[in-house]
Order: C-alpha cells, then structure tokens, then sequence
C-alpha cells in the first residue's frame, strides 16, 4: 500500500545552525502539504506544492517538490528554538492525503 | 470562536468500555476526518466524511464507528475498548473541492486505556 516515509526520524540541533528533512512517497503524489507539530500541540498547515521541482520559501524555510513528485524536503536555516516541533508531509494519492511518518526537530539553545 | 473544536481533551477509561470523541467545526467545510496519533507520533488516518458520506475507511477495527449528525460534526464512537487504543486522537476538516485542500485540526483527545 501507499507509504509515505520521512527522514530522519529526529533531529539534534545546536541553534543557528541548518536542518533539512526529507519526504519519500512509494507512488506519484498529486500535490504535498507540509505540516508543523509543536510538543503537546496538533498539526498546522505549513505550505502546499503542487507543480513537478516546485520551490517555496517561508522566511527561513524552503519547501522542494522534486521533479518525479515523489519526494520532497523542508529546509530550515539557521534553527531558532521556536524552531522546536515535529514537521509532517502529507502526499495526496488519488482523492486521499497520507502522512508522512514525521521528523521531530529538538534544537538546543 | 475556536475553529475545529473538540471534547473531551483527555479521557481515561477501563479496558471494555465504550466512549464518545466529540468534534465540531465551524469554518463551512465540507470534509472532516480522524486521525489516531501514537507515541511514536505517527499520524494515521482513520476516517473522513463528506457530505454525511464515508469515503475513506482505513483498516481500522469496526470497534471505531463515525457518526456524523450535520456537516459541521464528525464524532467518534468507540466500543469495547482495549489498550492499544490508547493514543491521541486528532479531528480536522477541509474544503475538499477547493485546490488548496488544508486540513485544519482540533486540540486533540487523550485517550488513555487501563
């Protein structure tokens, strides 16, 4: 079945320094939406990709689509602590959204 | 004026019991859907309703049964349970006819199981 896998699972930082974590679909995905997760808060939407090698930026953070629409990544540079949370994609297959398996994102002061 | 809303934010229960999520959006959307959350943080669907209408239904135990009495509540039934439904459960709702398609979600509910 659809899988949608995110790498790393977590992620140490020191603060000022970058963090990039990467989505991997099995299938071709109709668009990707990017959500961040705060400790102890729910999910809030971050952005949406829908073209093939798509770019967005948000301040400092990047969002790529890559080429194939299969896999995708969220950059952050220069980590702040408010930083601090764990970052889902979700890949739409057909009419239905499947999450990423999440990377939490710890950044040390 | 809290967008999707939901009660209770914790519960805790005896193994065999069954229990009620409640969730309530006010932002006119037409989709809503649950999720379940473990420890790991993994986030997986479990149900979303269109229009009073069941369109997608994971594998998931029919222990778990979604009522949905208007468009703007999707609640969450949940019979006989057991320990491994202990976990956080997670409504939302979108616009599903809109390109964007943000899933905007709820507080969340602490289910906890003894």
């Amino acid at each position: 079945g659809q899988q949608v896998m995110q790498i790393p699972q977590y992620q140490h930082v020191q603060e000022g320094e970058d963090f990039t974590t990467y989505c991997n679909s099995s299938t071709t995905l109709s668009n990707i939406q990017w959500y961040k997760q705060r400790p102890g808060g729910h999910p809030v939407f971050l952005i949406q990709l829908v073209k093939s090698g798509e770019v967005k930026k948000q301040k400092r953070l990047t969002f790529q689509f890559g080429e194939a629409k299969k896999n995708s990544s969220l950059h952050i540079t220069a980590t702040q602590t408010t930083d601090v949370g764990t970052y889902f994609c979700a890949g739409l297959t057909g009419n239905q959204f499947y999450f990423g398996t999440g990377t939490s994102l710890t950044v040390i002061p | 004026d809290t967008a999707v809303s939901q009660t209770p934010k914790y519960l805790v229960t005896q193994m065999g019991n069954d229990k009620s999520i409640k969730c309530e959006q006010n932002l006119g959307h037409d989709t809503m859907y649950w999720y379940k959350q473990d420890s790991k943080k993994f986030l997986k669907i479990m149900f979303s309703y269109n229009n009073k209408e069941l369109i997608i239904n994971e594998t998931v135990p029919n222990r778990f049964s979604p009522k949905s009495p208007d468009k703007a509540h999707l609640n969450l039934h949940i019979n006989s349970l057991e320990l491994g439904d202990s976990a956080v459960y997670f409504c939302a709702s979108s616009h599903r006819d809109r390109v964007t398609d943000t899933q905007y979600f709820g507080p969340g509910t602490r289910l906890t199981v003894l």
